[in-house]
């Protein structure tokens, strides 16, 4: 199972909205509507922010939104804030009944 | 406290073996799904194990016939048992809860512990 893959580097200024892609195949993100997202700051583990595609964990920020069309998924981030600047993972589960996360995605804030 | 402490990482030889424990508290862990997920230094997150609460076990091809995942609901810990080691198995090693959400069949971790270093080394 190959890691999904993802942008390495996504940069924006502060209010900005970014979008980061998810891309798999039709035995992953193709198959299911089980794609997460999770944030991660140096030294620190990751935090869910997003589940069920576009689902959100309460307490998470309403300018985390996902989408999925076909076998790519995307994270969008409006109104960038300097405390967005992270590493960002996508996840999907398989048609193996395994789990599989993107590459990652460092985000800038400029 | 709501929390997960693994423990057990340490340098091991390629070929040789380590065992991984993760200890839980503050929740009903006999009522929750458990995961193991790596990260190696610099590197992205890769899923490694799953157990469920039933005690079926899911693994991906990297580390299946390798890794065994295991559970002591009565000492609310968690295990990895990693027999021979290679290179590429040097990460840290998190314990993950899947989220109780049961709106949801997705494997979704709301709950990291800190982690434990696996050096593969000789």
């Amino acid at each position: 199972q190959s890691a999904l893959t993802q942008p390495a580097s996504v940069s924006g200024s502060p209010g900005q909205s970014i979008t980061i892609s998810c891309t798999g195949t039709s035995s992953d993100v193709g198959a299911y509507n089980y794609v997460s997202w999770y944030q991660q700051h140096p030294g620190k583990v990751p935090k869910l922010i997003i589940y069920d595609v576009s689902d959100r964990p309460s307490g998470v920020s309403n300018r985390f939104s996902g989408s999925k069309s076909g076998n790519t998924a995307s994270l969008t981030i409006s109104g960038l804030q300097a405390e967005d600047e992270a590493d960002y993972y996508c996840s999907s589960h398989t048609s193996s009944s395994t789990l599989v996360f993107g590459t990652g995605t460092k985000v800038t804030v400029l | 406290e709501v929390q997960l402490v693994e423990s057990g990482g340490g340098l091991v030889q390629p070929g040789g073996s380590l065992r991984l424990s993760c200890a839980a508290s503050g929740f009903t862990f006999s009522s929750s799904d458990m995961h193991w997920v790596r990260q190696g230094a610099g590197e992205g997150l890769e899923w490694v194990a799953a157990i469920g609460r039933g005690g079926d076990t899911y693994y991906p091809g990297s580390v299946e016939g390798r890794f065994t995942i295991s559970r002591e609901n009565a000492k609310n810990s968690l295990y990895l048992q990693m027999n021979n080691l290679r290179a590429g198995d040097t990460a840290v090693y998190y314990c993950a809860r899947e989220t109780p959400d049961t709106t949801t069949a997705g494997w979704y971790f709301d709950l990291w512990g800190r982690g434990t270093l696996v050096t593969v080394s000789s």
